[in-house]
């Protein structure tokens, strides 16, 4: 079973709303990722949880709070969003380096600030 | 410079043809390699890992070479469903043992009738 579930698959949401975003995989994976895709771009890292814990921030702006409650799940809380904020949301994970290290993703949450 | 650059095409090619995609990238801690595919409004889906002696899946053929920091892809007896964007994709180690996943832009291929 190599499938990382994400809800809501779409999501429209105004800029004082709060929201979040989830994920989950049964792989046994100990890496989650979040990722960010604009229209014509290619996923953009936001943050890397390893072990459960978080390892890379990208400098990603607070408004985006990761939290991984335990292994499988990989949640991102939403808050005062901002109209570009507007994209793909991409969760994937893979088991940590060393080694060739593949990861799957979810289906994704597109996601609409208004 | 980007840390992985691809020819971002498009590649407009007849069914039957053979095509090849070419990535590199600029980090020599660079871990682990891969071919991705991403179809329009999907997620992307692992095409195939990509190994220094070279890897083959049916009518797919991955190269590394760790030297030139350069990755191939070579498609043959392209199918119409072939059409789609290829994302290569870099594993490099960030802090402690983690890795981040980098990708190129994707190399944009239409296969016609």
């Amino acid at each position: 079973d190599t499938e990382v579930t994400q809800t809501p698959k779409h999501l429209v949401m105004g800029m004082t709303n709060k929201k979040s975003l989830k994920c989950e995989q049964h792989m046994g994976h100990r890496a989650m990722y979040w990722y960010k895709q604009k229209a014509k771009k290619p996923p953009e890292l936001m943050f890397v949880y390893s072990y459960e814990k978080l390892s890379i921030n990208e400098s990603v702006p607070s408004r985006f709070s990761p939290e991984c409650p335990n292994s499988s799940l990989l949640n991102l809380h939403l808050h005062a969003l901002q109209p570009e904020d507007s994209a793909l949301y991409l969760c994937a994970s893979s088991q940590p380096l060393p080694g060739q290290r593949e990861a799957f993703f979810g289906q994704g949450t597109r996601l609409t600030v208004v | 410079r980007k840390e992985v650059e691809q020819d971002p095409g498009p590649f407009n090619v007849p069914e039957g043809a053979t095509v090849a995609f070419n990535c590199t990238y600029s980090n020599s801690a660079s871990q682990s390699f891969f071919w991705y595919r991403q179809d329009c409004r999907k997620e992307p889906k692992l095409l195939m890992s990509v190994y220094s002696s070279g890897n083959e899946d049916g009518r797919f053929t991955a190269q590394l070479n760790r030297a030139s920091q350069y990755i191939s892809l070579l498609i043959r007896d392209s199918k119409l469903s072939d059409s789609a964007t290829y994302l290569c994709v870099v594993n490099k180690r960030g802090s402690g043992n983690t890795g981040k996943l980098i990708f190129g832009q994707g190399t944009t291929l239409q296969v016609k009738p």
